[in-house]
């Protein structure tokens, strides 16, 4: 079983919309990494936080260690940000364990 | 920069065949890896290197050797094709082992019949 629960696993959104992906994970880590695939299949790395928040544009990426959850969220969403975005937990000896992706989708 | 370059970009083999994915960083990166992923899952580690001449197995090695015999490069070699290698594999590399940025490479789309 994927350590790593990502939520939803799909999402719709509006054009403009505020965007929360959730990330749970399972064990103590070094860091918490957030990655975005685009149609096409290229990945692209976002994030890597190991407390707190970070922040990028539009993009806020958030991590609570005690409750082992990391959040990122998107705002004034447009549809150039339809990809599939990748949570993945980063554990000491640096193993990437990955999240199945959420699959998200802006409409105009 | 080029960054992580791999090819190629599609390849189709026959099963039993063998063939070798390149994969090239131009950032002087000491940490490179090799993963596959699949409709469901998420990427998995397939091997990985923490520098020239050092290699190890990761989650799904079986099938697959890999070599690094210069910073830049670090190829992944299927054997022999199995259908169940039908993937598509990415090649990343970054400044250190822990704790740093990751860097794909485009993916190359394998698909073995």
């Amino acid at each position: 079983k994927n350590e790593v629960e990502q939520s939803p696993q799909n999402l719709t959104a509006q054009e403009g919309e505020f965007i929360t992906i959730n990330c749970s994970y399972s064990v103590g880590i070094s860091a918490l990494h957030w990655l975005q695939q685009h149609p096409g299949g290229g990945i692209v790395s976002l994030f890597m936080l190991s407390s707190g928040k970070k922040k990028h544009g539009r993009l806020i990426a958030t991590i609570n260690i005690q409750e082992k959850h990391s959040s990122l969220h998107i705002t004034a969403s447009h549809p150039r940000d339809s990809a599939v975005y990748i949570c993945a937990e980063e554990t000491s000896g640096s193993r990437l364990t990955f999240g199945e992706g959420t699959q998200l989708t802006v409409n105009p | 920069n080029a960054g992580v370059t791999q090819t190629p970009k599609f390849q189709v083999l026959k099963t039993g065949q063998s063939m070798t994915l390149q994969c090239a960083q131009d950032m002087n990166h000491e940490y490179m890896s090799w993963y596959r992923q699949d409709p469901g899952m998420g990427l998995r580690l397939i091997h990985y290197s923490v520098g020239a001449g050092i290699t190890d197995q990761g989650e799904v090695p079986n099938g697959y050797n890999v070599s690094r015999s210069t910073t830049e490069d670090f190829p992944l070699r299927l054997l022999s094709a199995a259908p169940s290698q039908t993937s598509v594999y990415f090649c990343a590399s970054s400044r250190s082992r822990v704790n740093t940025e990751a860097f794909f490479g485009q993916g190359t789309r394998l698909t073995v019949v």
